[in-house]
C-alpha cells in the first residue's frame, strides 16, 4: 500500500516568493495533519482536517501561511510570501478513525524547505 | 510545563545492550500513546502504539504504561546500530477529541559497537 506522499521533497526559493507543498494521504483515513519540524522548535502542528474540513489552524504560525484540503486525497499547505525564518521541514500525516489502529498517525517522507 | 516531556538524551547504549527511554505527561485523561523512530533526515515512524496499563512487546521493543503515574516507557533489547536514531513519545490529549497529539522533544539515543 502507498503511504503517505509529499511533493516537492526539496524546495529552494527566495524570500518573497510563494511556495505551494502538496500532500495525498493514505487512500480511505480521514484525518490530515500538517507539521513543521525545526532543530529549535521540534515537531510543530500547523493545521489538521478531518474529512477535508479544517478543524484546528492554532498551529498556523501567521496569516502568510493557509492551508486546503479540496478533497480527500489531496492537500496543500501555502506559505506567502515566504521567509528565511520558514526554512524547516515540513510533514503531513494522516490517520484513521475507523475500527484499530486509532488515531495511529502515519508521516510521509516531508519537504524540505530553504528559503534563503 | 510541556505537555509530554523526554530527556533530550543522547543516550549512548552498547551494543547488545538494553535502552531504556522515558516518557511523562501531563494530562491525566490520556488514553492513547505512540512511539516514533526519526532517523536523521527522515520522517518519524510509528513503532509501538499502547493504550492499557502493563507492557507491550513487539519484536525487541517492549512499550510500558503506568497511567497512576502519568509514564510511558520504551525498551529496546539487543540495541543494534541501526537503532541510533531520536526517538519520539506522543500522546493524544483528553483536551482534543479529534487525535490531535502532543510530542515530546525526542530522546536521541546512539547505539556503539
Amino acid at each position: 500500500d502507498a503511504g503517505v506522499i509529499q511533493s516537492p521533497r526539496h524546495e529552494v526559493t527566495e524570500m518573497g516568493q510563494e511556495v505551494t507543498l502538496r500532500c495525498k494521504p493514505i487512500s480511505g483515513h480521514d484525518y490530515l495533519f500538517w507539521y513543521r519540524q525545526t532543530m529549535m522548535r521540534g515537531l510543530e502542528l500547523l493545521i489538521y482536517f478531518n474529512n477535508n474540513v479544517p478543524i484546528d489552524d492554532s498551529g498556523m504560525p501567521e496569516d502568510r501561511f493557509s492551508a486546503k484540503m479540496p478533497n480527500a486525497s489531496f492537500s496543500t499547505l501555502k506559505i506567502q510570501p515566504s521567509e528565511p525564518r520558514d526554512s524547516a521541514v515540513y510533514f503531513c500525516a494522516s490517520s484513521s478513525t475507523r475500527g484499530l489502529p486509532f488515531r495511529e498517525q502515519y508521516f510521509g517522507p516531508g519537504t524540505r524547505l530553504t528559503v534563503t | 510545563q510541556k505537555e509530554v516531556e523526554q530527556n533530550s538524551g543522547p543516550l549512548s547504549v552498547p551494543e547488545g545492550a538494553i535502552a531504556s527511554l522515558n516518557c511523562t505527561y501531563s494530562d491525566r485523561g490520556s488514553q492513547s500513546f505512540f512511539w516514533y523512530r526519526q532517523y536523521s533526515g527522515k520522517s518519524p515512524e510509528l513503532i509501538m502504539s499502547i493504550y492499557s496499563n502493563g507492557d507491550k512487546e513487539d519484536g525487541r521493543f517492549t512499550a510500558q504504561l503506568n497511567k497512576a503515574s502519568q509514564y510511558v516507557s520504551l525498551l529496546i533489547r539487543d540495541s543494534q546500530p541501526s537503532d541510533s536514531a531520536t526517538y519520539l513519545c506522543a500522546a493524544v490529549m483528553t483536551t482534543d477529541s479529534w487525535g490531535k497529539l502532543q510530542f515530546g522533544a525526542g530522546t536521541q539515543v546512539v547505539v556503539t559497537p
